[in-house]
This record gives C-alpha cells, structure tokens and sequence, in this order.
C-alpha cells in the first residue's frame, strides 16, 4: 500500500464521542487526502493538505477537523461523532510533478461505526 | 457537482470477455484517471490520461479520452476473474496545484470464471 498505514483499522464509538484517525506516510510525499466512501457516493474528499501545518476543506468537511505537524502524518478528528459519520475512511497521498501528474496512493481504510 | 458521472454501474461478464466502463464528467480537466478497488481494500491507480491526449495503453488495458464530449472509457481485455472489483474514474479539474482530484461513482465489475 505505497507505505501508507492508517490506524485504527477499525473503531466502533457512541454518538458525541470525539475520534481521531491517524494517516501516516514514508514516502515523504507533500499531499495528502482524506476521504470518507459511503455506498451510492462514491469517494467523497473531506479536507485535504498541501505541507505542513497547510490544510484545507474539501466536499464534506463538516463536522471534521485536520492536523498535519509533521510530513509523515495526517490527522483526521471528528469532534462530536455522528451516526451519519459511520463510513469507511481512506487516506491518500500524492506528489504533483512537473507533469502535473497526480497520481493518488490510498491506505487500506479505517471502518468507523457510530453507534 | 463535477464528479464524474460512470456506467454502468455493474457489469457481470464471463471471463475471456472485454468489460467497458465509460465515464462522463463535467468540466475542463488536466488529466483522467482510473482507479480499481478490490473488495474492503483500499484504491489502486491504474492509469492516467492526459487531456491532449486520446488514447493510452497499458497491458490489457485501453483508455480512451473525449475532451469535446467530456467522456472517456476503460477497456479491459480478455478478463479474468481477478479483474472483479470496482473501478472508478477520478478526474483533475484544473483545481490549481493542489492535487485534488473528483471521484465518481464507481462500476462493480464481476467476472465470472
């Protein structure tokens, strides 16, 4: 998976608890992405980061917030989960050559169930 | 929206056959991508065309790229049973140097063996 973990793979939580999702790289690539995939909607992107401490909100960032302190890492946290925040969550990252190719490399996904 | 917009949405084939999944989109982009998704996995990419291109190859796949209709296609030759997952177009709409790209829907494709 293009060293990229993500962790935890699974988490089961209450409503109103807040959470946190850990994304973390070795390729040392600049961009970085978080997605949530929910059936019928595909890979929606919810923030995004473009270096350290750069960030930036995506299609449904609502009810998110990023960190990014360190290349390596991409933080995702929920501040008051929701049932409607149950998804799947996938990290990606990116380096956007000369090119202007972007190809994207996902991590193998954290299933969230708020119950 | 300008997510890519993709059909079918499944496809069930017997293997040896071709499986063609098209994807349509809404404005001007850098480049089109395909990415492929096996089942509780994360996405793989597949292939990237360039919007001055329209055609690329890559083993048994075929991309096509339409830029006056804003459409492309994915070719799989000859399938096999390890084809089955579901594909995604995602597209790069020219969203500065960001690296965002807008995913569709997806197309589950089932190869029968």
């Amino acid at each position: 998976d293009a060293g990229i973990t993500q962790s935890p793979r699974h988490k089961v939580t209450e409503t109103g608890t807040p959470v946190t999702l850990r994304c973390h790289q070795t390729e040392n690539h600049r961009y970085m992405y978080w997605y949530r995939q929910d059936p019928g909607h595909g890979l929606r992107l919810i923030h995004y980061s473009y270096g350290v401490k750069d960030t930036d909100k995506g299609e449904v960032s609502d009810g998110y917030s990023v960190s990014r302190s360190k290349t390596e890492d991409f933080l995702l946290t929920l501040e008051s989960a929701t049932s409607s925040q149950t998804s799947v969550y996938f990290c990606a990252i990116s380096d956007v050559g000369l090119e202007q190719e972007n190809e994207q490399f996902f991590g193998p996904g954290t299933r969230l169930t708020v119950l | 929206s300008q997510q890519g917009e993709e059909d079918p949405q499944a496809l069930s084939i017997q293997e040896g056959e071709n499986a063609t999944m098209n994807c349509s989109y809404k404005t001007s982009i850098n480049n089109l991508q395909w990415y492929r998704q096996n089942s509780g996995r994360g996405l793989v990419h597949l292939i990237l065309i360039r919007s001055n291109e329209r055609e690329k190859h890559s083993g048994r796949l075929r991309v096509t790229l339409d830029t006056s209709k804003k459409s492309s296609s994915l070719l799989i030759t000859a399938s096999r049973a390890a084809d089955t997952a579901s594909y995604f177009c995602a597209t790069d709409f020219r969203s500065g140097n960001t690296g965002k790209l807008i995913f569709g829907q997806g197309t589950t494709l089932q190869v029968k063996p």
